[in-house]
């Protein structure tokens, strides 16, 4: 079975700095699609990015950028200039087929 | 933008009473989803839907859990007889297989509490 794990429940940063969250996954297969998802205290889940794991090159969406490395099976998720509107959970997720599989979380918080 | 709808935002009941979480799906998705979310826990998969049939299912989605998609636009789940430990978020998302592979949208949620 497949597992997603965040080892950072918990993260900060000052607003306009830049913050990496951490995600590695587990899989035997070869084509399936990574995501961050971020839930605010509304607890809405909005996609950030995506990446298909068939791509090399990084998905960028403006300030948000993920650094993605097929063989360690590492995911991880870049965020520049951060507002304080970026402040939320953030999960990982691993897609193939049907279901999304989540990781436990990370809690971003931005400091003013 | 269209987005994935759902009613009631929050549920309140009584152990052992029947619950209905509802969901409409954006329009032109032909994929359907429930996923439950324990507070402080992770997003779990619960059920997935698809031509009016479960595709798949976790080892949560027992037999107290159903799901049925009654018309056009709705996307029901149903547990039979609530448990303390069912309370929980719930999310229903959707998709179109024809757009982005995977790229699932997920409704604002349902808060669940049973007393």
């Amino acid at each position: 079975a497949q597992t997603v794990t965040q080892s950072q429940p918990e993260m900060s940063v000052q607003e306009a700095e830049t913050v990496t969250l951490s995600c590695t996954y587990d899989t035997s297969e070869s084509d399936y699609y990574l995501f961050w998802y971020k839930q605010p205290p509304s607890r809405q889940m909005i996609l950030v990015i995506r990446q298909e794991a068939y791509k090399q090159q990084n998905a960028t969406e403006n300030r948000f950028s993920v650094n993605f490395q097929k063989a360690a099976k590492s995911f991880s998720l870049k965020i520049s200039d951060s507002q304080l509107g970026d402040a939320a959970m953030y999960f990982c997720a691993y897609g193939r087929g049907s279901r999304l599989t989540f990781g436990e979380g990370t809690q971003l918080t931005v400091n003013p | 933008e269209p987005e994935v709808t759902q009613t009631p935002s929050h549920q309140v009941t009584q152990m052992g009473q029947e619950v209905i979480l509802r969901c409409v799906p954006i329009s032109n998705h032909l994929y359907f989803y429930w996923y439950r979310q324990i507070l402080g826990q992770k997003v779990e998969f619960l059920v997935s839907f698809y031509n009016n049939e479960i595709s798949e299912k976790s080892e949560i989605f027992d037999d107290q859990f159903s799901v049925e998609r009654p018309d056009g636009s709705n996307f029901t789940l149903k547990i039979r007889s609530t448990k303390l430990e069912d309370s929980a978020m719930y999310f229903c998302a959707s998709h179109d297989w024809r757009e982005h592979y995977n790229e699932q949208f997920f409704g604002p949620g349902t808060r669940l509490t049973v007393l």
